[in-house]
């Protein structure tokens, strides 16, 4: 059973820090990874999909790692900037059905003006 | 071009009604999904459409819950009977492929 841990649960840091939200997964058997941020009121958007042979994605100031051997993501946010202020969410696809993300519980994230 | 619209963004029912859920998915998707966040929990799967069949059912409740993709319309997610257990965040994602999903604002189902 995949299980999906995310470190830290929260985290506050004032505005122009480089940031690293890390995610682990029990189960490497992985069809792909997500990466998404929930706004209160504002549902769900996808930020960065690695394929499970790919290392890395980046847009803009965001990059993700994947490591699917050793089971681990990670999120980098460069120049973090208040607007980046949500709940990160990690959640990698099964092999067999890529649609059964398992979330994980997220980050909450708070950039300070 | 409009994201994925879901409504209606709260929907407040006494319990033993029937709830009506509406995704409508981007423009050219034919993979809708629907999952379900309850309070304090993360995000679960609950059933995976496309235009007209359902894919995978797996995890939709047996009792109570419907789903359904319509060659025209919105995707429709039924809830019969409501009790308390089912006030959550109902999210609707879409995809083109079935891989990147673009996720809806969900809509916020409170049982009274």
């Amino acid at each position: 059973k995949q299980e999906v841990t995310q470190i830290p649960a929260a985290l506050s840091v004032p505005e122009g820090e480089n940031l690293v939200l890390n995610c682990s997964f029990t189960d490497s058997a992985i069809y792909n990874l997500q990466w998404f941020r929930q706004d209160p009121g504002k549902g769900l958007t996808s930020l960065l999909l690695i394929q499970s042979s790919q290392r890395e994605q980046t847009s803009g100031r965001l990059n993700a790692s994947l490591d699917k051997s050793s089971g681990r993501s990670t999120l980098y946010i460069a120049a973090s900037q208040p607007g980046d202020s949500a709940t990160y969410l990690c959640a990698p696809g099964t092999t067999n059905s890529n649609y059964q993300l398992i979330w994980g519980a997220g980050t909450k994230l708070i950039i300070k003006p | 071009n409009a994201g994925v619209m879901q409504n209606p963004r709260h929907l407040v029912r006494r319990r033993g009604q029937e709830a009506r859920l509406r995704c409508s998915p981007m423009k050219g998707h034919s993979h809708v999904y629907w999952y379900r966040q309850l309070p304090e929990e993360g995000l679960k799967f609950m059933v995976y459409l496309q235009k007209e069949n359902i894919i995978d059912e797996s995890g939709m409740p047996k009792e109570r819950f419907s789903a359904e993709f319509p060659k025209e319309g919105p995707s429709i997610l039924r809830i019969q009977q409501v009790v308390r257990g089912d006030s959550a965040a109902y999210f609707c994602a879409s995809s083109l492929t079935g891989a990147k999903m673009f996720f809806g604002s969900g809509t916020q189902l409170s049982v009274l």
